[in-house]
This record gives C-alpha cells, sequence and structure tokens, in this order.
C-alpha cells in the first residue's frame, strides 16, 4: 500500500498564475481533507470532498477550489497566486466507515506539495 | 472546536523520558484526545488517541485526567528520531472530522 501520494512535490509559480495539486488517498479511503502551513505554522484546513462533493470548507477565499474523482483521487486549484500562498499543501485521506466505541478513524497525510510563488 | 495550549518548545536528551501537557479547557463530551507527530517537510502523523484514562500503544502514552480539561503526552526513552513537531487536537473522531492544528511543540532531543 504506497499510502497517501501527491504531485508534484515541489512547484514555482509567480504571482497571478494558476496551480493544480494532485493526491491519490490510501487504498480503501473514501475522503479527502486537504491542509495549508506556512512555515513555522500549524496546517490549515482549506476544505474536505467526499462523494466528489465539497462537504465542508475552512476560511479560505474563492481562489481555492478542488475536485474528487470517481477513483476517490482529488485536486487542489488556486487561481490568482499571491505571496501569502506559498507553503506546504497537504492531503489527508480517511475512511467514513465508522469503527466501534474507542476507535479512531485515522486521517493518513501525504508528504505534501511545497509551492513556492514568486 | 476546542482550542488547545501546549508548550512552544521543549529540550531533552536521549534516553529521557518527555512529557508535553496539553490544555483543552472546553473540551466537549464527545471530543477526543488525539496527538500528531511532524517531522520537517513531512505530513503529519497519527500517534496515539484517548478519551479518557490512559491509552499505551508502541510508540507513546496518553495521560487524559477525570476532568478532561488536560492530558500529557508522554514518550519513553526518546531518541535522537524523535526530534519533532508534536501536535495536540481535539474533535470527534470520524472519517469526516476536520482536523483543527495549533502551533504545536517543537521538541528538540540532544545527544
Amino acid at each position: 500500500d504506497a499510502g497517501v501520494t501527491q504531485s508534484p512535490t515541489h512547484l514555482i509559480k509567480t504571482r497571478g498564475q494558476q496551480v493544480t495539486l494532485r493526491c491519490s488517498p490510501k487504498s480503501g479511503h473514501d475522503t479527502v481533507s486537504w491542509y495549508q502551513q506556512a512555515l513555522g505554522q500549524g496546517p490549515q484546513f482549506i476544505f474536505q470532498y467526499y462523494e466528489e462533493e465539497e462537504r465542508q470548507r475552512g476560511n479560505f477565499p474563492d481562489r481555492f477550489s478542488g475536485h474528487q474523482f470517481p477513483n476517490y483521487s482529488s485536486e487542489l486549484n488556486v487561481n490568482a497566486l499571491l505571496l501569502g500562498d506559498s507553503a506546504l499543501y497537504l492531503c489527508a485521506s480517511s475512511s467514513t466507515i465508522t469503527r466501534g466505541q474507542g476507535s479512531y478513524n485515522e486521517q493518513f497525510f501525504g508528504p505534501g506539495t511545497r509551492l513556492t510563488v514568486l | 472546536l476546542a482550542k488547545t495550549t501546549q508548550p512552544i518548545s521543549m529540550d531533552s536528551y536521549e534516553g529521557q523520558e518527555v512529557n508535553i501537557t496539553c490544555s483543552h479547557n472546553n473540551i466537549a463530551t464527545n471530543d477526543y484526545i488525539t496527538w500528531y507527530q511532524q517531522f520537517p517537510s513531512q505530513g503529519p502523523r497519527f500517534i496515539i488517541q484517548g478519551y479518557k484514562t490512559k491509552v499505551t500503544n508502541e510508540v507513546a502514552s496518553l495521560f487524559i485526567p477525570a476532568d478532561r480539561k488536560s492530558s500529557t503526552l508522554s514518550l519513553p526513552r526518546v531518541s535522537l528520531s524523535d526530534t519533532a513537531v508534536y501536535y495536540c487536537l481535539v474533535g470527534g473522531n470520524t472519517g469526516f472530522q476536520k482536523l483543527v492544528f495549533g502551533t504545536g511543540t517543537r521538541l528538540l532531543v540532544s545527544p
């Protein structure tokens, strides 16, 4: 099992450009969440996809959009890039199958995509 | 979601036990306490989760007092490879859970 994979690993863009980041969830997982992590900060929740629809959204502008495909993989799109969008973008996958009392539906994170906006 | 407070940084030496305490005064009845570990340029990794009392796995122990307003992550006999940022989170435990990270505790283990 390859776990959660993300591509590309690194990306350099200039202000105003658009970027697409990709995520493949862990085998058996049907939910994908995206997080942004600025240097020295904890990850911040962007949004979550389940059944190809956005289920939850954090406090991020509409420039941030996403998509989930029938195979559960997901894309994060950011339009009109700003310098402040430079960060590590993390994808996490989880399963919505509820386990017994005391169990935990762990979210597995990928290695992230390092985006630099110049 | 309940907010958490934990020390910004801690220092230790190889072979020592490290205890990182997290405060979560506004924890809800159905909230769980979860700890993640993160190495530089990697995604966070689940360490341990608990609801009350004590939980132990092969990596760490988690102590939760009866009022659940705080918790302590205990790492036995740390090694250099335990140098990382440790995050304490509170919230539900479903696959839909939105994880709310603080700034975490930076643990530095020295020889």
